[in-house]
């Protein structure tokens, strides 16, 4: 069954240091997402993308986040300039299209800890 | 976005047949009902998804009133690895799910 790839499965960083994370979608998948989940509470949604842009973010996503697709295969978050309260399982997630109805996979997730 | 209310836990034992309800009083018209399984440290699994009526795969079926304004996963056979969160999605709104806590799970020997 395909599945959506994540890398690195945990990293450690220093406050402040930038971080990026790497996933590769299931391959005919057009619209990836990223959503994070803090230790012992909700999985919330980051951001959402499309045809090389960003369809729909929520108020977390804010200047310290960004996402890209540099080739045909990844799709990355980078977060800038981490913070303690960073720290949480970041997931990647991809679906066929973006209507109710289609299924959006995960991947296990990148677990991240800010020191 | 339609908001939806599942008990916090549940307990059974293994071999039992288990069953999740979620109300989702204001689902759209055009809403599709999506549950999820969620192991600690791990992603959310795809578990099944419906409309109307009721739909069966290999791990799971889902009962769908006719009004849709509730929906009732159904687990046979419980067993010990089946203890996970399980969460009941409704709509997506271009991908934006918004998990509620979920059910946590707890199957006993």
């Amino acid at each position: 069954e395909p599945e959506v790839t994540q890398t690195p499965s945990h990293q450690v960083t220093q406050m402040g240091q930038e971080v990026i994370l790497r996933c590769v979608p299931i391959s005919n998948h057009l619209y990836f997402y990223w959503y994070r989940q803090i230790l012992g509470q909700k999985v919330e949604f980051l951001v959402s993308f499309y045809n090389n842009e960003i369809s729909e973010k929520s108020e977390i996503f804010d200047d310290q986040f960004s996402v890209e697709r540099p080739d045909g295969s990844n799709f990355t978050l980078k977060i800038r300039s981490t913070k303690l309260e960073d720290s949480a399982m970041y997931f990647c997630a991809s679906s066929e299209d973006r209507y109710s109805g289609n299924t959006i996979y995960f991947g296990e997730g990148s677990w991240l800890t800010v020191v | 976005l339609a908001k939806t209310t599942q008990p916090i836990s549940m307990d059974s034992y293994e071999g039992q047949e288990v069953n999740i309800t979620c109300s989702h009083n204001n689902i759209a018209t055009n809403d599709y009902i999506t549950w999820y399984q969620q192991f600690p440290s791990q992603g959310p699994r795809f578990i099944i998804q419906g409309y109307k009526t009721k739909v069966t795969n290999e791990v799971a079926s889902l009962f769908i009133p006719a009004d849709r304004k509730s929906s009732t996963l159904s687990l046979p056979r419980v067993s010990l690895s089946d203890t996970a969160v399980y969460y009941c999605l409704v709509g997506d709104q271009g991908g934006k799910l918004i998990f509620g806590q979920g059910t946590e799970l707890s199957v006993k020997p």
